[in-house]
């Protein structure tokens, strides 16, 4: 069964350096998105994708945030200059369209450790 | 802004028991999800619903669209099941597909 993968599992970074994490989305889906999840709170929305451009993106995802379809696979998540509290879980999703009602399917997440 | 409420918050019950999630949200949808998360920390899509009810296996979800609820359900509850339950929205217009999360539900099943 198709399925979303991210790399890496676990990412330790120290505080001011770039990241990249990396999300290969299910190859027909069409609509991407990151989401995070802060140790012991609930999953938040950061952004979603839509024919090569940024559909929505909440507060949460400043000028720090970018995102990226470099080629026809993957999907990347840049924070510029980590902070502390960009400690997380961050989660990719795709679903095969826009529209709500379409099931979006989730990779295992890359934990974020900002020291 | 979407408030989703969950309870309870945790539970616990023995195997075999019928457990009962419940997901209120405070503003007009388009269709709610039930997902799983594992200790591990990933997550699994269960259900998605605009109306009525679903089932799956010993899982079963309904949704009450005027009273802005919906039920997860799990019949013949088995160890296995232990995780947490996460209910989660999307909006009523098109173009707000993102999801908004609740706080999720810690399901512990003993033997």
């Amino acid at each position: 069964e198709p399925e979303v993968t991210q790399t890496p599992s676990h990412q330790v970074t120290q505080m001011g350096q770039e990241v990249i994490l990396r999300c290969v989305p299910i190859s027909n889906h069409l609509y991407f998105y990151w989401y995070r999840q802060i140790l012991g709170q609930k999953v938040e929305f950061l952004v979603s994708f839509y024919n090569n451009e940024i559909s929505e993106k909440s507060e949460i995802f400043d000028d720090q945030f970018s995102v990226e379809r470099p080629d026809g696979s993957n999907f990347t998540l840049k924070i510029r200059s980590t902070k502390l509290e960009d400690s997380a879980m961050y989660f990719c999703a795709s679903s095969e369209s826009a529209g709500a009602f379409y099931e979006q399917y989730f990779g295992p997440g890359t934990r974020l450790t900002v020291t | 802004k979407n408030e989703v409420e969950q309870s309870p918050q945790n539970l616990t019950a023995q195997e075999g028991e019928f457990i009962t999630i419940n997901c209120s949200y405070s503003v007009g949808i388009s269709a709610l999800h039930w997902l799983q998360q594992h200790p591990g920390g990933g997550i699994v899509s269960l259900f998605m619903l605009s109306s009525g009810k679903k089932k799956h296996g010993r899982l079963i979800a309904t949704i009450n669209i005027q009273e802005k609820h919906s039920s997860l359900h799990i019949t013949a509850s088995h160890p296995r099941d232990s995780a947490v339950y996460i209910c989660a929205v999307s909006g009523s217009d098109f173009g707000n597909e993102k999801l908004t999360f609740g706080t999720g539900t810690r399901l512990t099943i003993i033997p």
